[in-house]
């Protein structure tokens, strides 16, 4: 079974500029969640989507969006990029983190590097 | 304010020890528990999760589950230098779709 795919997997974008990011869940896995890893700061949560639904989101400004598609492919939008935005972008998927057991296990993609001049 | 807390080491051991990884979260509604390990530049990957008080064992790794104590600990038996890596606790709080929340990992390197 195919893994958790991201593209691209690079990116170099200049401040003000937006950057869509997409995301390929594990087939049969019906929510992706979003993560931002930087050195700093380690992993954190940007949104979780289920069923086209958003379930939750991170204490992240509304420059970052997210939709998820029916067939489960989720993208994520940042405008007016930053600086601070340089990061690696993680995305995972699970079967439904609403049920118990290995269920909500997580597995990540390779991700996407995203640097901001 | 959820938390896991990791220390952030290095946890240096000899290749053929036992490492010992430990966490500890706040929010005793948690339910479900993860470990993953990340090599420098890569992602996360997936290594045990744990959902019930005691022991989890699988190959080298054990996963134990202290809820009553908010603790959570990884034990790797007979170390490799391939085990040089971050290791990640992840702590996701009860159903409905609560998030995973991801300590900040703590580093371990096993020297030859």
């Amino acid at each position: 079974k195919a893994g958790v795919t991201q593209t691209p997997r690079y990116l170099i974008k200049t401040r003000g500029q937006q950057v869509t990011l997409s995301c390929s869940p594990i087939s049969g896995h019906r929510s992706v969640s979003w993560y931002q890893q930087t050195p700093g700061q380690g992993l954190q949560f940007l949104f979780e989507y289920f069923s086209e639904t958003q379930r939750n989101k991170g204490n992240f400004p509304g420059r970052f969006s997210g939709r998820q598609f029916s067939n489960s492919r989720s993208e994520m939008n940042v405008s007016t990029l930053e600086l601070g935005d340089s990061a690696l972008y993680l995305c995972a998927s699970s079967l439904d983190p609403g049920l118990a057991g290995r269920n909500n296990e997580q597995f990540f993609g390779p991700g996407t590097r995203l640097t901001v001049l | 304010q959820k938390e896991v807390e990791q220390n952030s080491g290095p946890l240096s051991v000899p290749e053929g020890a036992i490492a010992s990884l430990n966490c500890t979260y706040s929010d005793r509604g948690s339910q479900s528990f993860f470990w993953y390990r990340q090599y420098s530049g890569k992602s996360p990957e997936l290594i045990m999760s744990i959902y019930s008080n005691g022991d989890k064992e699988d190959g080298r790794f054990t996963a134990q589950l202290n809820k009553a104590s908010q603790y959570v600990s990884l034990l790797i038996r007979d170390s490799q230098p391939s085990d040089s890596a971050t290791y990640l606790c992840a702590v996701r709080s009860g159903p409905g779709y609560s998030t995973l929340t991801f300590g900040k990992g703590t580093m371990l390197l096993v020297s030859p």
